[in-house]
C-alpha cells in the first residue's frame, strides 16, 4: 500500500494553461505539504496544510492554489502556467517529527 | 531563520570507499535533524534521524550524529555500494513547527 501518492506523475502542458497535481496519503497524519523541487535538485516548502488548514504559505505566487478537501488529501492548482514553474512538485505527510514524501510529480511548461 | 548547509558535489567514489557528507545547521531552540535520500528518478526516502543532541541516527550501514557543539549532523558510512549512488539532502524540522528545511542535495556517485 503506497503511503503518500501523487497523480500524475508526468505533466506537459502549453504556458498559460490552468492544471492540478493531486496528493493522497493513508498515514493518518495531520499535516500535509507541498514541496518544488528546481532542476538543481534545491528543495522548498511551499504550503502546509494541519487538518485542513493552511498552516504554511511560503511566499508562493497566487496563481498556485492549494485545496485539502479532507485531512488525507491536498491537491496543487496552478492557474496560468509558466515557464519557470517547470519543477518536480512533492508532496509529503507528517504525524510527528518525521515527513513522508510522495513520488513527485514532474510539470514540464513549453 | 533555519537554514541547512551541506557539502557540495559531486562526489564521486568506488566501491567499498568510505563516504562522509558535511552537514551544518543553523536553528534557534532545538530542532529535530534528518538525511533523506532520493534515488535517480524516485521520491525523497527517510534514511535517518535524530532529535536531540548527542543522538545517532543509523539505517543502512550510514550513521550521522548530532553534535549541538558544533551544529553538525555528518553523514557517514564505512564501505559504499554502487546502489547507494543518490542525491543526499540534510534537513531540519524547527522547535516550533514541522516544516523542513534542506540543504542544497550532495550527487554521490559510486563505480564498481
Amino acid at each position: 500500500d503506497t503511503a503518500v501518492s501523487q497523480t500524475p506523475k508526468y505533466l506537459v502542458t502549453q504556458m498559460g494553461n490552468d492544471k492540478s497535481i493531486k496528493c493522497e496519503q493513508n498515514l493518518g497524519h495531520d499535516t500535509m505539504y507541498w514541496y518544488k523541487q528546481d532542476s538543481k535538485k534545491f528543495l522548498k516548502i511551499m504550503f502546509s496544510y494541519n487538518n485542513k488548514e493552511l498552516i504554511i504559505n511560503e511566499t508562493v505566487p497566487n496563481r498556485f492554489s492549494p485545496k485539502s478537501p479532507d485531512k488525507a488529501h491536498l491537491n496543487l492548482h496552478i492557474n496560468s502556467l509558466e515557464l519557470g514553474d517547470s519543477a518536480v512538485y512533492f508532496c509529503a505527510s507528517s504525524g510527528a517529527d518525521t515527513q513522508y514524501f510522495g513520488p513527485g510529480t514532474r510539470l514540464t511548461v513549453l | 531563520g533555519d537554514s541547512v548547509t551541506q557539502m557540495e558535489g559531486p562526489v564521486t567514489l568506488s566501491e567499498e570507499a568510505f563516504l562522509t557528507i558535511n552537514c551544518t545547521y543553523t536553528a534557534t531552540g532545538y530542532p529535530s535533524l534528518f538525511w533523506y535520500v532520493q534515488y535517480p528518478g524516485e521520491g525523497l526516502q527517510l534514511l535517518l534521524k535524530a532529535t536531540k543532541a548527542d543522538d545517532k541516527g543509523s539505517n543502512k550501514g550510514f550513521e550521522a550524529t548530532y553534535r549541538k557543539e558544533t551544529t553538525s549532523f555528518h553523514l557517514e558510512k564505512g564501505s559504499v555500494q554502487v546502489s547507494d549512488s543518490a542525491v543526499y539532502f540534510c534537513a531540519l524540522s524547527g522547535a516550533n513547527d514541522y516544516k523542513l528545511s534542506f540543504g542544497a542535495g550532495t550527487t554521490v556517485t559510486v563505480r564498481a
